[in-house]
């Protein structure tokens, strides 16, 4: 267990809608990152917190926010969902923002399914 | 631009035999690279990171800026080494450059 949680484990909506996924980071770990991985696409970056702030953004779309509170759990709110946003999420953590050698500790991931 | 590429999607190999999974990076600077390995439902977690310069359960990785390689290499596979493997690189040291995972290589080893 890397102590990193998300929930929920799996998630079905439909097209349009819209659903929240939730992070909760080991304890001590001030960065959150979110991914993306989908079989065509492998890992994407979506986005970075650091400590409540927002560190670095990768291929997110507009149509997805995150948000780091100040209990340092994040949530990653999707909206408009498309088939194509199908994948599994994962969240992972680490005590430093992205310094030599940081080591990301991954939770084990939200599978959202759009119908 | 921060990439990387491994292009093998899946590599089998017999139990006994030697392992390479490749990995090329694209970055004009000095990269930082890792490998990370996902068991059957398991999580995702850290195998090796080139700065350390360890062997982690016999594999190893070189670090090859000529070549921008950081190919996984062990000398004998072991049924228990099937796995997923991403080879991941940050590039910069501003403190504000995520991991970029390449797609990921299957490894399964075949008794």
């Amino acid at each position: 267990d890397s102590g990193v949680t998300q929930t929920p484990k799996h998630l079905i909506t439909a097209t349009g809608q819209r659903v929240t996924l939730r992070c909760s980071p080991r304890s001590g770990d001030l960065s959150v990152y979110w991914y993306q991985q989908s079989l065509d696409q492998g890992l994407q970056f979506l986005i970075q917190y650091y400590n409540g702030e927002e560190r670095a953004k990768g291929n997110i779309l507009e149509r997805f926010s995150a948000q780091q509170f100040p209990d340092l759990h994040s949530e990653l709110n999707l909206s408009s969902l498309e088939l194509g946003d199908s994948a599994l999420y994962f969240c992972a953590s680490s005590a430093a923002r992205g310094t030599v050698n940081e080591k990301l500790f991954f939770g084990s991931g939200t599978q959202l399914s759009v119908l | 631009a921060q990439r990387v590429t491994q292009p093998e999607k899946l590599l089998s190999v017999f139990k006994g035999a030697p392992v390479e999974l490749k990995c090329n990076y694209s970055y004009s600077g000095s990269p930082e690279l890792f490998w990370y390995v996902q068991y059957s439902r398991q999580r995702l977690q850290l195998l090796l990171r080139h700065i350390s310069r360890e062997s982690i359960k016999g594999f190893t990785a070189d670090l090859n800026k000529g070549e921008t390689s950081f190919h996984l290499k062990k000398p004998f596979a072991q049924e228990e080494d099937s796995a997923m493997y991403y080879c991941a690189l940050r590039g910069g040291n501003s403190g504000n450059t995520p991991l970029v995972f390449g797609k990921g290589t299957r490894l399964s080893v075949i008794a």
